[in-house]
C-alpha cells in the first residue's frame, strides 16, 4: 500500500541553525501539507502546497519557514533559524485532490525535531 | 475563533463494550467533521468523515454521528478490543483544525 515517508525520523539541532525536513508524498497525489505537534498538544496545520505554490498557510508559518518541491518526488520544509519552541513532531501529508471534505489526507510517520 | 474540543482527555472502557467519544465545535458551522486515530509517535490515520447533511456514518465497528443542533459529533467503537487503544482525534476544515484528542484505553 502506498504511503507517505519522511526523513529523518529524528533531527537534533542547535538553536539558530537551519534544518530541512524531507517528505516523499504518495506518487499520484497533487496536494501536500505540513503539520506540527508539540509534545502533549494538538496537531496544528502549517501550510498546504499545490502546483508549486503555497495554497494556504497558518499564522505559525512565518518568514522563518519555507516549503519547496525540488523535484518530482520530494517535498521539503525548511526552518531557517530554529528556536527552542520549534521543537515538535512535524508531519507531512498528501492528498489526491483539494478539500479535506472530499480528499483523504494521508500522513507520514513524522520527524521529531529537537532544538537545543 | 473556531474551536474543536474533545473534553475527555482519557477514557477507559472494558473490552467488548462500546466506547463513545465526544467532539464539540464552537464559533462556526463545519460542513463536515473527520475522525482520526493516532498511535504514540505516529502520524494521524484517517478513519471516517461525516458531512453536515448526514446524521450517521458507519464503517465496520465504527460509527460517527453529527448533530448540528448540539454542535457535536459522537464517535462509537462497538465490541471494543485492546487493539483499539489509541488517541482519537476529531478534526474539521481545509486548514484542518484538530481537537486535542481522547486517549482511549480498552481494558482486557
Amino acid at each position: 500500500e502506498p504511503e507517505v515517508t519522511q526523513t529523518p525520523s529524528h533531527q537534533v539541532t542547535q538553536m539558530g541553525q537551519e534544518v530541512i525536513l524531507r517528505c516523499v508524498p504518495i506518487s499520484n497525489h497533487l496536494y501536500f501539507y505540513w503539520y506540527r505537534q508539540i509534545l502533549g498538544q494538538k496537531v496544528e496545520f502549517l501550510v498546504s502546497f499545490y502546483n508549486n505554490e503555497i495554497s494556504e498557510k497558518s499564522e505559525i508559518f512565518d518568514d522563518q519557514f519555507s516549503v519547496e518541491r525540488p523535484d518530482g518526488s520530494n517535498f521539503t520544509l525548511k526552518i531557517r533559524s530554529t528556536k527552542l519552541e520549534d521543537s515538535a513532531m512535524y508531519f507531512c501529508a498528501s492528498s489526491e485532490g483539494q478539500g479535506a471534505a472530499y480528499n483523504e489526507q494521508f500522513f507520514g510517520p513524522g520527524t521529531r525535531l529537537t532544538v537545543l | 475563533s473556531q474551536k474543536i474540543e474533545q473534553n475527555s482527555e482519557a477514557l477507559n472502557i472494558q473490552e467488548g463494550k462500546t466506547a463513545t467519544l465526544t467532539c464539540n465545535y464552537t464559533n462556526y458551522s463545519p460542513a463536515y467533521l473527520q475522525w482520526y486515530r493516532q498511535d504514540p509517535g505516529r502520524g494521524p490515520v484517517f478513519l471516517l468523515l461525516i458531512r453536515e447533511n448526514e446524521k450517521e456514518k458507519r464503517k465496520e465497528r465504527l460509527k460517527v454521528t453529527f448533530d448540528t443542533t448540539l454542535k457535536q459529533s459522537l464517535f462509537h467503537i462497538t465490541a471494543s478490543q485492546p487493539a483499539d487503544s489509541a488517541t482519537y482525534l476529531c478534526a474539521s476544515g481545509d486548514k484542518i483544525i484538530f481537537g486535542k484528542g481522547t486517549r482511549l484505553h480498552i481494558l482486557p
